[in-house]
């Protein structure tokens, strides 16, 4: 069975930092590892969704990457701003079974 | 386009009650989900479906009941509301299960006293 971990659950850094955020996955047969933001009191926002055939994905700022035969995943966030302070979920699904979640990692950048 | 849409938004429900809670999407997308979303507890599969009239329990489906009529719509019924149910639900869908996004909903706030 699939369980995703992420490590811290909390995070705090000074804005203007480069940041990584750790995913963690025990089954390494993935099809694909999703990155998520929810804000607070809101639904979840898809960020970047990387297939098992490939080792990263880049959305302005912010760039993930897959290592299955490590089970890892990190999101890198360049340049922090007040303004990425959410709560960032992973989660990893195998196919035909169904997204399996990390518990989070809630980031403050402060100003 | 809307996405995925959700109401209500919050709801009180008494003990024993019942109440179900709209999905749609306009995406056309096959692929449907609900969750459950604790403090501290991350998101929990309660029902899912591949398709119009196709459904499948999940992680914590105890409590609960789903159809699926049309592709758009996925509806959440709660027959006997009990205080463990307070919860955040969120409905999502996706395209397939090999490029599997997911898109989610806002979200409804569900408070059983």
């Amino acid at each position: 069975k699939q369980e995703v971990t992420q490590i811290p659950a909390a995070l705090s850094v000074p804005e203007g930092e480069n940041l990584v955020l750790n995913c963690s996955f025990t089954d390494s047969a993935i099809y694909n590892l999703q990155w998520f933001r929810q804000d607070p009191g809101k639904g979840l926002t898809s960020l970047l969704l990387i297939q098992s055939s490939q080792r990263e994905q880049t959305s302005g700022r912010l760039n993930a990457s897959l290592d299955k035969s490590s089970g890892r995943s990190t999101l890198y966030i360049a340049a922090s701003q007040p303004g990425d302070s959410a709560t960032y979920l992973c989660a990893a699904d195998s196919g035909n079974t169904p997204l399996v979640f990390g518990k989070g990692t809630r980031l403050s950048v402060i100003a | 386009n809307a996405g995925v849409t959700q109401t209500p938004k919050f709801r009180i429900l008494k003990i024993g009650q019942s109440m179900t809670l709209q999905c749609t999407q306009d995406m056309n997308h096959n692929y449907m989900y609900w969750y459950r979303q604790d403090p501290g507890m991350g998101l929990k599969l309660i029902y899912y479906s591949v398709g119009a009239g196709i459904t499948d329990k999940g992680e914590v489906p105890n409590g609960y009941n789903v159809s699926r009529s049309t592709t758009e719509d996925f509806p959440l019924r709660l027959e006997l509301a009990a205080p463990s149910q307070t919860s955040v639900y969120f409905c999502a869908s996706s395209y397939s299960s090999s490029y599997n996004e997911q898109f989610f909903g806002p979200g409804t706030r569900l408070t059983v006293l």
